[in-house]
């Protein structure tokens, strides 16, 4: 089955500079990359996904990029904000399942 | 209009008892899938169903199961509760099956403590 790996495990910046988060996958069937916010206590929020048709997709200050040749893809933040602070989680699904990588605690510092 | 809605909000439950968690899709969503979150990793599949059948089921034991209504809402149940259960269990209501095609949408879970 799929496996995600997803990394660093932790990432503090500073205000205003870029964070980049990256999760590789193991079935190179996969074909929808969904990118996941959860604060504390809460839902996960999707905040950006991209399906494998596509390289690249941007959304305001959020970007991911994907790799299929490599099978990884990343996401990036930039103009980080002290509310960009979270955990990120990635996930990568062929049909009715959703891998997750274990998370990045994002930590924006102001 | 309404998200997902995950009924309890928290539950604590003994050894070897049974639970039953609840979740109501988006209105106009037809399935429903159910992950397992334990606290610092990411959440696991369980199962999806979708027009009240099972679609899919994930590497989980027996003691887990599930159903779907004819109005879309749907339980999971676990029986024999261990301690390895406490968990934030979440539900994901989507249009489809696939999330290439229609993407999942969470509800806020329903956090469970088995003592």
């Amino acid at each position: 089955g799929e496996n995600v790996e997803q990394h660093p495990s932790t990432l503090s910046v500073q205000e205003g500079d870029s964070a980049v988060i990256k999760c590789t996958y193991s079935d190179s069937a996969s074909n929808y990359f969904p990118w996941y916010k959860q604060e504390l206590g809460k839902r996960p929020q999707l905040i950006i996904d991209i399906r494998s048709n596509v390289g690249e997709k941007k959304d305001q200050r959020i970007a991911v990029t994907l790799n299929k040749t490599a099978k990884h893809f990343s996401l990036h933040i930039t103009e980080t904000q002290p509310e960009d602070s979270a955990v990120y989680f990635c996930a990568a699904s062929l049909y009715n399942d959703m891998r997750f990588g274990a998370g990045t605690r994002l930590t924006v510092k102001p | 209009d309404a998200g997902v809605t995950q009924s309890p909000t928290h539950l604590i439950k003994t050894r070897g008892q049974h639970v039953t968690l609840r979740c109501s899709p988006i209105s106009g969503h037809k399935s429903v899938s159910w992950y397992q979150q334990v606290l610092g990793q990411g959440p696991q599949f369980i199962f999806q169903y979708y027009e009240k059948e099972e679609r899919g089921r994930g590497n989980f034991p027996d003691r887990f199961s599930a159903r779907q209504f004819p109005n879309y809402s749907s339980e999971l149940n676990v029986n024999a509760l261990l301690l390895g259960d406490s968990a934030l269990y979440l539900c994901a209501s989507s249009l489809g099956t696939t999330g290439y095609s229609y993407g999942y949408t969470f509800g806020s879970g329903t956090r469970l403590t088995v003592v």
